[in-house]
């Protein structure tokens, strides 16, 4: 298989302050992960390519300083939003792709985390 | 630029047969992805097709035509759990996804 968890489901935080997101592979090592943020109504975003032990890569537009991330084994990844503001809610999803099957480029995805900032 | 096109949102009936639309225009081809997502959930795998031609899997089948930047997602004896958002996405020559608005599909009994 190729399990994909995240933590936690949802999430309520005040503006101003930061919040941290995990996405963790549970049956495989994933080398690389994917963040995506989803707007309602709206299709998948990508806002970054997680390597294991390397920088993350950021889409065009995405601030670095703003959503940071770590994936230092190769089995988690963490996303932080710092500074969360109002606009930052939205339907966070993690995936990663299993070398060890036939097929590497299939995305396995997390369940999601929904975040709200009041 | 990289563009996906798909409709934003079709009707069905139950049992009946309903095909969703997707055409693509992207740097590079390595593959085409169809996804189901329901609301407020992650995106689950249906399909992947590479070369042209239909791909049946149970009462889901995938065709594709790269000549024409071309893919349809057809799905057979519909169900009410088939009420979803179908999302259309291709791999770039960078491997990357290029992700589709999504096809709402709306089932009535």
């Amino acid at each position: 298989g190729a399990v994909v968890s995240q933590h936690p489901s949802w999430v309520i935080c005040k503006s101003g302050t930061s919040v941290k997101i995990e996405c963790r592979s549970l049956d495989f090592q994933a080398t690389t992960m994917f963040w995506y943020r989803q707007f309602p109504k709206q299709s998948l975003m990508l806002m970054a390519t997680s390597n294991e032990g390397s920088k993350a890569t950021y889409e065009q537009g995405v601030e670095k300083d703003k959503f940071l991330i770590n994936h230092a084994s190769l089995t988690l990844s963490t996303l932080t939003v710092t500074s969360a503001h109002p606009e930052d809610s939205s339907f966070y999803i993690c995936s990663a792709t299993n070398p060890g099957l036939a097929f590497t480029y299939e995305q396995y995805f997390g369940p999601g985390t929904r975040l709200t900032v009041t | 630029g990289q563009n996906i096109d798909q409709p934003t949102e079709m009707t069905a009936t139950e049992g009946a047969i309903v095909q969703i639309n997707c055409t693509y225009q992207t740097s590079g081809f390595n593959g085409l992805f169809w996804y189901q997502q329901h609301a407020g959930e992650a995106p689950t795998f249906l399909s992947y097709n590479v070369l042209d031609g239909l791909e049946e899997k149970g009462r889901f089948s995938s065709f594709l035509s790269r000549s024409k930047g071309y893919s349809y997602l057809l799905l057979k004896e519909l169900q009410m759990k088939d009420s979803a958002s179908y999302l259309c996405a291709v791999m770039d020559s960078n491997y990357q996804l290029i992700w589709g608005a999504g096809t709402k599909l709306i089932i009535k009994p």
